[in-house]
């Protein structure tokens, strides 16, 4: 089955940009979606189609991907922005679909 | 303003059965599918599976295969997710979301939104 690699928390000063990867295989030809959760909330999508956002969300959320990796960043961190993000794709080979393992954000 | 309310929370013991819902409001619930995804305590986003409330045409992800069930009622735009046997580690949140980007058995969707979830606890 397809795998989805995220790391599993990354630390970011306030005001500073927090970057999250994505790794998988031919992810290049996958279209990527990016959702925040925050402690005991729904999951809430912050970029679809690799780089597209939804309406309400914030420019500082953006995505991107290169070779094998989607990434998202958030430029100019707030407290605000401390959640897990999970990456989401769906695997054409198989017909399913898939979270990556999430990623832990502080802000320090 | 599109919306998914979900049922409350539910205690079971196991090898009960259980079903719970996911109600769609302001929009047109046979057009967009509905995914169900799993989140046990304290772990990652699980995908569970889709349906399609129009014609209630499902699939499953392989370790959701034959566990549940998923089914739709659109006279009333409510999804539902189904156990005929739980055991305890089906102890998690489930939530439901809109799918947003085709046909998502065949193409690639997203959960533009999601219901607030709905936390079962199965325990002797």
């Amino acid at each position: 089955s397809y795998v989805l690699t995220q790391p599993p928390s990354v630390s970011v000063a306030p005001g500073q940009t927090a970057r999250i990867t994505c790794g998988g295989n031919n992810i290049g030809r996958k279209s990527v979606h990016w959702y925040q959760q925050k402690p005991g909330q729904a999951p809430v999508l912050v970029v679809y189609d690799d780089s597209d956002r939804p309406s309400g969300i914030p420019e500082r959320f953006s995505g991107s991907k290169s070779g094998n990796t989607a990434t998202l960043t958030i430029s100019r961190v707030e407290a605000g922005d401390e959640a897990d993000y999970f990456c989401q794709v769906w695997d054409s080979s198989s017909g399913h679909y898939v979270f990556g393992s999430g990623t832990e954000v502080t802000v320090v | 303003e599109v919306q998914l309310v979900q049922s409350g929370a539910e205690v079971k013991k196991p090898g009960e059965s259980l079903e719970i819902s996911c109600k769609g409001s302001e929009y047109s619930f046979t057009t967009y599918w509905i995914a169900w995804v799993r989140q046990m305590p304290g772990k990652g986003l699980e995908w569970m599976g889709i349906i399609y409330p129009s014609d209630s045409y499902s699939t499953y992800s392989p370790s959701f295969q034959g566990q549940v069930t998923f089914s739709a009622d659109k006279s009333i735009s409510t999804a539902y997710l189904q156990w005929s046997s739980l055991k305890a580690s089906d102890t998690a949140i489930y939530y439901c979301a809109i799918l947003v980007g085709g046909y998502c058995s065949h193409t690639s969707c997203y959960g533009a939104y999601w219901g607030q979830g709905t936390l079962v606890t199965v325990s002797s």
